[in-house]
């Protein structure tokens, strides 16, 4: 948590192609790292998370992999769709604070 | 369960006016939040609150107070309202339970806009 900065603002892909958003923060303690989902107004919803304890998780399409000596951890889409257009935010937490604070965003443009 | 509700979806304010921002949730979560989203921006916390009686200060609190009564209601005032508050506004809940973090779940939004 704490400062929390997304790479890179935005990403355009042709449909089909793989995205990767990363995402870096600076809290050390921190143990659990979500990524949301926000369509063009929309509320944001969770999309995956993985906590410190595991290194890699996959839901189909999707997976987060963690890297916590380097203080990140990435989303990945794969065989992307016109449906995952929208704006991605990720929000490293440390069980210790109810501080979620969000990254600056990712838009995602897949490309038909 | 309804999950989160916000009301208003929409409000025009004129500079100077008040109000109060309506967030409920139906999930029994203890740890309910407020956030701002500017245009092209990301999600700012406002303020949080960890269970009825207890909130406390996010990234950008001023002009703004909260209160939480209950576990369920948790509003959001604005005090004397300005142009920069113009935003959307959303409510958020979780578990929130510690030592573990949980999801967030998002109301639909309020689209603020103050003239």
């Amino acid at each position: 948590g704490e400062n929390v900065e997304q790479h890179p603002s935005t990403l355009s892909v042709q449909e089909g192609d793989s995205a990767v958003i990363k995402c870096t923060y600076s809290d050390s303690a921190s143990n659990y790292f979500p990524w949301y989902k926000q369509e063009l107004g929309k509320r944001p919803q969770l999309i995956i998370d993985i906590r410190s304890n595991v290194g890699e998780k996959k839901d189909q399409r999707i997976a987060v992999t963690l890297n916590k000596t380097a203080k990140h951890f990435s989303l990945h889409i794969t065989e992307t769709q016109p449906e995952d257009s929208a704006v991605y935010f990720c929000a490293p937490s440390n069980s210790g604070t109810y501080k979620y604070i969000f990254g600056t965003g990712t838009r995602l443009k897949v490309l038909a | 369960n309804a999950g989160v509700t916000q009301t208003p979806k929409f409000q025009v304010l004129k500079t100077g006016q008040s109000m109060t921002l309506q967030c409920a949730q139906d999930m029994n979560h203890e740890y309910m939040s407020w956030y701002r989203q500017d245009p092209g921006m990301g999600l700012r916390l406002i303020h949080y609150s960890v269970g009825a009686g207890i909130t406390d200060q996010g990234e950008v609190p001023n002009g703004y107070n909260v209160s939480r009564s209950t576990t369920e209601d948790f509003p959001l005032r604005l005090l004397s309202a300005a142009p920069s508050q113009t935003s959307v506004y959303f409510c958020a809940s979780s578990y929130g339970r510690l030592p573990m973090n949980t999801e967030a779940f998002f109301g639909q939004g309020t689209r603020l806009t103050v003239v």
